[in-house]
């Protein structure tokens, strides 16, 4: 069972607008979150991650919020930018169970202009 | 600049060859990581390495193995490739200081087992 969801494979939006993309979680341990982009026929690299200390990072047009009650992270670009088009993956760690990485099945960013 | 390179892009072998897949990191990282990228699945993790001759199992080791004998250097293998084994692999690299979440990618390498 995937530990990490992204339950839109896609989502369409309009240059200029917001882009909301969602992750959720089932692992309670899991206490380092990260949002890795990626273009076609690239590598992901790397975006923004946050802490469970936290609730909030920015960075930006990115900011990436976590709700540790709920198991949910989002991320949020705002204004969207075609260049933004990608597939996006979010990532979990769980700091004392070493170093990897638990990735979800990723959302595909349309941004049209 | 963190520079994580693939020995290949792509690559067509057929159904029982043996296949090598070598990955390379110049900035003096430790941990080493091999992923098999399918459509909806996201990235899972087959094995890495967090030093020199060391290596763990990831969630699907089945049909791999890997082999580090150069701290840079991280090669996946696959003893008998299989139409299944038909996917996108990517290498990654991170290291033990307080970025170790951080993971830097390759490009990939295509592989398609015919």
């Amino acid at each position: 069972d995937q530990q990490v969801k992204q339950n839109s494979p896609s989502l369409s939006v309009q240059e200029g607008r917001i882009s909301i993309l969602n992750c959720d979680y089932t692992n309670s341990m899991f206490d380092y979150f990260l949002w890795y982009k990626k273009y076609p026929a690239e590598g992901p690299t790397f975006l923004i991650s946050i802490s469970s200390i936290k609730d909030k990072n920015e960075d930006g047009r990115f900011t990436v919020f976590l709700n540790k009650s709920a198991k949910h992270l989002s991320l949020h670009i705002v204004p969207s930018q075609p260049g933004d088009s990608a597939v996006y993956f979010c990532a979990a760690s769980d700091s004392n169970a070493g170093n990897m990485l638990t990735f979800g099945g990723g959302t595909r960013l349309m941004v049209k202009p | 600049d963190v520079k994580v390179t693939q020995s290949s892009r792509y690559l067509v072998k057929r159904t029982g060859e043996k296949v090598f897949l070598e990955c390379v990191q110049d900035m003096d990282h430790e941990n080493m990581f091999w992923y098999r990228q399918d459509p909806g699945l996201g990235l899972r993790l087959i094995y890495f390495s967090y030093d020199v001759k060391m290596k763990e199992k990831g969630d699907i080791p089945e049909g791999y193995s890997v082999s580090r004998e150069k701290k840079e250097r991280f090669s996946l293998i696959l003893e008998s490739a299989s139409t299944n084994q038909t996917s996108m692999y990517l290498c990654a690299s991170s290291s033990q200081g307080a970025r170790r979440n951080e993971q830097f990618f390759g490009p990939g390498t295509r592989l398609t087992v015919l």
